[in-house]
């Protein structure tokens, strides 16, 4: 099993529509959650931190299930920007090392 | 006024041959990181130095080896490159302790080893 596991996609919504995302992480010891976000042939960069009782940042959504082990990201009201790789992030051993999923790839059309 | 820079972008070289890539930070974080990316968008920690020390070495060939001038700086050595090495080599920077904080990546550097 991996150690972050995402659903890689294509993820196919018309703008305007609502999707989520979901993935896993295999140590139930990990403390720390992010979403980044990394656009074709670019650098991922932070969309957010995922804190345990949920967050919210304008259209995006993330929550957190430590009893079934995943994460979430919720966008609503999709825009042809958000068309990215989202990468799950989990701080999963000690020494503070991210582990980062395989992302999953949202693509919005008009 | 680029956060975290990385040079070359590109590089293409033969298998066999030694080259290196430079990263620089200027946003002050005492922790820097190199990444790899692989053709399957697998992104995957290979060393973390922290105020030029260093303190996560993963399971890569010592082929690659990482050099900290300072602090501002995380250089990557890689010697007889194989086609395998070939991905896109990521620098990163944070401030502290990476669960805590985020991490600021600069734009890559694409390897094609031929």
């Amino acid at each position: 099993r991996k150690e972050v596991e995402q659903d890689p996609g294509p993820f196919n919504v018309p703008e305007g529509a609502t999707v989520a995302f979901n993935c896993t992480y295999s140590n139930s010891a990990s403390q720390s959650f992010f979403w980044y976000r990394q656009d074709c042939r670019k650098e991922p960069k932070l969309l957010m931190s995922v804190y345990s009782s949920g967050n919210e940042d304008g259209r995006f959504t993330a929550q957190l299930n430590r009893a079934s082990q995943y994460i979430s990201l919720l966008i609503r009201d999709s825009k042809l920007s958000d068309s990215a790789t989202y990468l799950c992030v989990v701080n999963m051993r000690a020494g503070n090392m991210l582990t980062f999923g395989g992302g999953t790839r949202l693509m919005v059309k008009p | 006024d680029t956060a975290v820079s990385q040079t070359p972008k590109y590089l293409v070289t033969q298998m066999g041959n030694d080259k290196s890539i430079k990263c620089e930070q200027n946003l002050g974080h005492d922790t820097m990181y190199w990444y790899k990316q692989d053709s399957k968008k697998f992104l995957k920690i290979m060393f973390s130095y922290n105020n030029k020390e260093l303190i996560i070495n993963e399971t890569v060939p010592n082929r690659f080896s990482p050099k900290s001038p300072d602090k501002a700086h995380l250089n990557l050595h890689i010697n007889s490159l194989e086609l395998g090495d070939s991905a896109v080599y990521f620098c990163a920077s944070s401030p502290g302790t990476p669960s805590y904080n985020e991490q600021f990546f600069g734009p890559g550097t694409r390897l094609t080893v031929l």
